[in-house]
């Protein structure tokens, strides 16, 4: 089946630092890519939409400055928060949508915990 | 709008019992529904989906779920769960302008032994 890798599973960093998160297509190629954000006990909420060789569309109330998202190639889009502070800290997940698959089909990464002291 | 609701934050069953796992939507037209499971270093994985045609839906790991319009729900079932069941489960509706996801809070299913 389709894989999803991210990369960090764990991060710490320091308040004011930027933090990069990757997300891979292992064995697929992904036109369209997700950024979700999961807080403790809650659902996960969409930040951002990627598509390969685009701009991001970034849910509304999502800042673009501080989450910085890339979508270079067809298997790999990166978040980077930018600036980072505690209220930052959280579970970062992402998906990715097989350009072969349905419209509706979505693959997920296992997420990367960002602790920001 | 649409919404997803899981009245159930966590649900503990013993292990062979049967599960129910509730799912309520807000949508005005016939929704795509899913139920996607999620466990601590995996990625969220897909159990089953509705999209039209027959109303009691398969997924893997024998779960199954029902789409009852009358009720705007979509439970989520399985006869008889096993330890390795227990995770966090979550029902999604799609939204159909651009094919993203809209979330339910999610029910945390704990095993007794």
């Amino acid at each position: 089946g389709a894989v999803v890798s991210q990369h960090p599973s764990r991060v710490i960093c320091k308040s004011g630092t930027s933090v990069k998160i990757e997300c891979r297509s292992l064995d697929f190629q992904a036109t369209t890519m997700f950024w979700y954000r999961q807080f403790p006990k809650q659902s996960l909420m969409l930040m951002a939409t990627s598509n390969e060789g685009s701009k991001a569309t970034y849910e509304q109330g999502v800042e673009k400055d501080k989450f910085l998202i890339n979508h270079a190639s067809l298997t790999l889009s990166t978040l980077t928060v930018t600036s980072a502070h505690p209220e930052d800290s959280s579970f970062y997940i992402c998906s990715a949508r097989d350009r072969s698959g349905g419209l509706y089909e979505q693959y997920f990464g296992p997420g990367t915990r960002l602790t920001v002291t | 709008a649409q919404s997803v609701t899981q009245p159930d934050i966590h649900i503990t069953v013993s292990e062979g019992a049967s599960l129910e796992l509730r799912c309520n939507y807000s949508y005005g037209a016939t929704p795509y529904l899913f139920w996607y499971v999620q466990s601590p270093g995996q990625g969220l994985q897909l159990l089953l989906k509705y999209f039209s045609g027959d109303t009691l839906v398969q997924g893997i790991k024998g779960f199954e779920a029902e789409f009852k319009r009358s009720q705007s729900s979509f439970n989520l079932r399985k006869p008889s769960v096993h330890w390795s069941d227990a995770a966090e489960y979550f029902c999604a509706v799609a939204r159909d302008s651009n094919y993203q996801l809209i979330w339910g809070a999610g029910t945390k299913l704990i095993i007794k032994p």
